[in-house]
């Protein structure tokens, strides 16, 4: 069946711009999840949803980041003023809840 | 804090050469660790679940081990094919059920 997927693939911006970045998750899968993958740094969580509940957003790393979750499905991460540091791969990844967590293959983004 | 150690950095093999990686975890009450393999430019791909001591589970050459510690990646008679990035992972302790802590990954590497 159809895995997770992400959009754009690549995304270059100048910095001070805004991306943002979408995910479409497994059908039927109630959990989404966005990790940011940094050389060095390996990966790191930013926001979690699950169903209905509010979303656990202690990943996110400051308050240009933000992430919507539309009728329990696709999902929209938003960088506001983009800055060098932030270019990484933006991983989503759902699941039915449980642990176990299937990825999408990514989006690489590039500020310059 | 929740903490993941994966060991070697690194590990080179010629092909056919059995070895093992190693991932150590700290955490509040253990729900579960987790093996992944991740391809150049690819998301991370789902291999194994393990959720207490003792438990093994394996996928045509790699075997997976848990113990109250640490958990070992057995690859036997390894193939190119199988070099990739392999990461372990461990969901956070408390409440934060959805968020995962990841290791920074073993880079494999498989000489025909």
């Amino acid at each position: 069946g159809a895995g997770v997927s992400q959009s754009p693939s690549n995304k270059v911006t100048e910095k001070g711009k805004d991306v943002e970045l979408r995910c479409d998750p497994i059908s039927g899968h109630t959990a989404l999840y966005w990790y940011r993958q940094s050389l060095g740094q390996g990966l790191e969580f930013l926001i979690y949803f699950q169903g209905n509940s509010a979303p656990d957003k202690s990943g996110l790393p400051s308050d240009r980041f933000s992430a919507e979750r539309t009728g329990g499905s696709v999902s929209t991460l938003t960088i506001q003023r983009t800055q060098q540091e932030d270019s990484a791969v933006y991983l989503c990844a759902s699941g039915q809840g449980g642990e176990t967590q299937y990825f999408g293959p990514g989006t690489r983004l590039l500020v310059l | 804090e929740d903490q993941v150690t994966q060991s070697p950095e690194a590990l080179r093999l010629q092909e056919g050469e059995s070895s093992s990686l190693n991932c150590s975890y700290t955490v509040s009450g253990l729900r579960g660790l987790f093996w992944y393999r991740q391809d150049p430019g690819k998301g991370p791909e789902f291999l194994f679940t393990l959720y207490s001591a003792g438990e093994e589970k394996e996928k045509e050459r790699l075997k997976a081990t848990l113990t109250k510690k640490e958990s070992f990646l057995h690859i036997t008679a390894p193939k190119p094919e199988d070099s990739a990035t392999y990461l372990c992972a461990v969901p956070a302790g408390g409440t934060s059920y959805g968020k995962l802590t990841f290791g920074q990954g073993t880079i494999l590497t498989v000489h025909p």
